[in-house]
């Protein structure tokens, strides 16, 4: 089965500006995490969407958003963006139903750069 | 919020050595899994633990879901060249979340 797609690949933005990401899950995945990964922080979570409901919610400020839609497709928004923004996004699919954690699978991110 | 340490940072391996990392943590998890990430790639699930005390292969790969919950362990047994990478363990308490550790980047000897 086709793995979990991610566009674009590489972005470059200016501060202030703001971003949209793509992600699409795995067929039959309902559920839809994202992830931040910078040198400094690591990896960190952002949202989990599931069936177009999010479910859980990272520290993050509210600049940083996202939203699923019915085909399981996500996106995520970052506005007015920043320096600090600057990372590699990842989006994870699973089920999301349960101990099926085999299932959690990454995308190969898109690499934000902000100038 | 919830933390994993994970250690060593960085090793170097030779090919052929054993290597053995992990991770420990304050609170308690439910889950642990294992990933490995290769530059410009998304990390890759190596391994999953279910169940405390448990202990799973997958190849040369081994790793150990701690009694009290609160940390894991990976080994690589005879290592070779494209085991470099880094590799990440990650807890999963409740919902969906994963908590990441920094990771331990394994880097061959010149």
């Amino acid at each position: 089965k086709a793995g979990v797609t991610q566009t674009p690949r590489y972005l470059i933005k200016t501060r202030g500006q703001q971003v949209t990401l793509s992600c699409s899950p795995i067929s039959g995945h309902r559920s839809v995490s994202w992830y931040q990964q910078t040198p400094g922080q690591g990896l960190q979570f952002l949202f989990e969407y599931f069936s177009e409901t999010q479910r859980n919610k990272g520290n993050f400020p509210g600049r940083f958003s996202g939203r699923q839609f019915s085909n399981s497709r996500s996106e995520m928004n970052v506005s007015t963006l920043e320096l600090g923004d600057s990372a590699l996004y990842l989006c994870a699919s699973s089920s999301g139903t349960g101990l099926d954690n085999y299932g959690y699978t990454f995308g190969s991110g898109t690499r934000l750069t902000v100038v | 919020g919830q933390q994993l340490n994970q250690s060593p940072q960085s090793m170097f391996i030779q090919e052929g050595e054993d290597v053995s990392m992990n991770c420990t943590s304050s609170s308690i998890f439910n889950t642990w899994l294992w990933y490995k990430q290769d530059p410009g790639e998304g990390p890759v699930l190596l391994i999953a633990l279910y169940k405390a005390g448990e202990l799973t292969s997958n190849g040369r790969l081994t790793a150990q879901f701690g009694i009290t919950r609160k940390d894991s362990f990976l080994n690589i047994s005879a290592s070779i060249p494209s085991d470099v990478g880094i590799y990440f363990c990650a807890g999963l308490y409740a919902g969906n979340m994963l908590t990441f550790g920094g990771g331990t980047r394994l880097m061959v000897k010149p």
